[in-house]
């Protein structure tokens, strides 16, 4: 059963750290989405990438997150130093870019800066 | 203003009801749409794609009117499973591109 895997499921971690996210998305999937969730915001779209090269990081604060794709096999989300705000849900999804296919969440990492 | 618009609710109906969900959009430009289903502290899964002409999948029908903007969501006979939250997506275009979510809408189906 093809799925999103997303490690670690859960972090917590102390204000000014460096926290890593990574995504695996679905084998052949070429879109990668990373969205944050919180109550107040909803989702929000935070980088895309369409054949590992980034199309759209405009929902990102520049200045302590960024995004990579490495090879097809990961994503990975950074936020150095990480803040109290940063605190949220974060999922990658990946997709097909091919007629109206969906995009596939994975189980999201639960952040919690302290 | 965000570019995707749900009254966040909660919507709280008896189980047998029919409830109907809106969303609107800003942009114009916008050429696919979707309804993803959230459960409590689960990842968003799509529900159906919504199309010009609406389309129907069991209970749920969706429907689009381009010239207003705005999707909608009809659930009928609904069920205590029902409850969740409902996220109206649009995108930009017609194949996997830039999903924008809008707030959701909260249901429960109450015994």
């Amino acid at each position: 059963d093809a799925r999103v895997t997303q490690t670690p499921r859960h972090k917590v971690t102390e204000m000014g750290q460096e926290v890593t996210m990574r995504c695996q998305p679905i084998l052949g999937h070429n879109t990668v989405f990373w969205y944050r969730q919180t109550m107040m915001q909803g989702l929000e779209l935070l980088a895309y990438f369409r054949n590992r090269a980034p199309l759209d990081d405009s929902g990102m604060p520049k200045d302590r997150f960024s995004a990579e794709m490495p090879d097809a096999t990961l994503a990975t989300l950074k936020i150095q130093p990480s803040e109290p705000r940063d605190s949220a849900v974060y999922f990658c999804a990946s997709g097909l870019e091919r007629g109206n296919t969906e995009a596939f969440f994975g189980q999201g990492t639960r952040l919690t800066v302290v | 203003r965000k570019e995707v618009e749900q009254d966040p609710g909660p919507f709280n109906v008896p189980e047998g009801a029919t409830v109907a969900f809106n969303c609107t959009y800003s942009n114009s430009a916008s050429q696919s749409f979707f309804w993803y289903r959230q459960d409590c502290r689960k990842e968003p899964k799509l529900l159906m794609s919504v199309y010009s002409s609406g389309n129907e999948d069991g209970r749920f029908t969706a429907q689009l009117n381009r010239a207003s903007q705005y999707i909608s969501l009809l659930i009928r006979d609904s069920k205590l499973s029902d409850s969740a939250t409902y996220l109206c997506v649009v995108s930009h275009r017609s194949n996997t591109g830039k999903l924008i979510f809008g707030q959701g809408t909260t249901l429960q189906v109450k015994p």
